[in-house]
């Protein structure tokens, strides 16, 4: 079985200030690894994922997140945030070996800007 | 990518009465689906795994009386809430894989008064 861990539930930044999100997960069998970000009311949106190959995976809109397998993490990054960043963020994985693909979701961290 | 929609966006209904929501994959065929539940600023705790023409595999603590799926097609699934209570009012979120990624409905908010 899998799980993910999200250590910090909120996360208040100033505009245009770096952050890092943080995510470990465990598992016992390969996994691919996932950040979706869901605005208010809102259903989830993938911002960005990790399948295989290069362990740095980015986002369009100037996330960054990189595979550590021996540290079992998969930190999402950015190094300048705006106010419209500010939204729920969740870390997620799901098994290789399973097709249907269901993925394990972690507690989220709610990313808040101020000005 | 892939859609997936989820109808109704969002619904009310009171206590004792039943309420279906459905999610349907837009442009491409599923033969497995998920249904997803979230808590006010919480996050997505997976309910069940739906698998066209064939049984819901529910996670555990789920009552499957109560979350009723239906799979009928490859490109439908339901979820039908019995006998909702205040206590099942949540968010409730559909996902579907395609190509290996999943994408995910807009998701249903219910509240049952």
């Amino acid at each position: 079985a899998q799980s993910v861990t999200q250590l910090d539930s909120q996360v208040p930044v100033f505009e245009e200030a770096p952050v890092e999100l943080r995510c470990n997960y465990s598992s016992s069998v390969s996994v691919y690894l996932f950040w979706y970000v869901q605005y208010p009311n809102q259903g989830l949106q993938l911002l960005l994922k990790y399948l295989s190959g290069s362990t740095l995976v980015e986002s369009i809109n100037g996330f960054e997140a990189e595979f550590n397998k021996s540290q079992t993490s998969f930190h999402l990054r950015k190094p300048s945030v705006h106010i419209s960043d500010t939204a729920e963020y969740f870390c997620a994985v799901s098994d290789l070996d399973s097709s249907a693909s269901k993925i394990i979701f972690g507690s989220g961290t709610r990313l808040s800007i101020r000005p | 990518g892939a859609v997936v929609s989820q109808h109704p966006s969002w619904v009310i209904c009171k206590s004792g009465t039943s309420v279906k929501i459905e999610c349907r994959s837009l442009d491409f065929q599923a033969t497995t689906m998920f249904w997803y539940r979230q808590f006010p600023k919480q996050s997505l705790m997976l309910m069940a795994t739906s698998n066209e023409g064939s049984k819901a595999t529910y996670e555990q603590g789920v009552e499957k009386d109560k979350f009723l799926i239906n799979h009928a097609s490859l490109t439908l699934s339901t979820l039908t809430v019995t006998s909702a209570h205040p206590e099942d009012s949540s968010f409730y979120i559909c996902s579907a894989s395609s190509g290996g990624e999943a994408f995910f409905g807009q998701g249903t908010r219910l509240t049952v008064v």
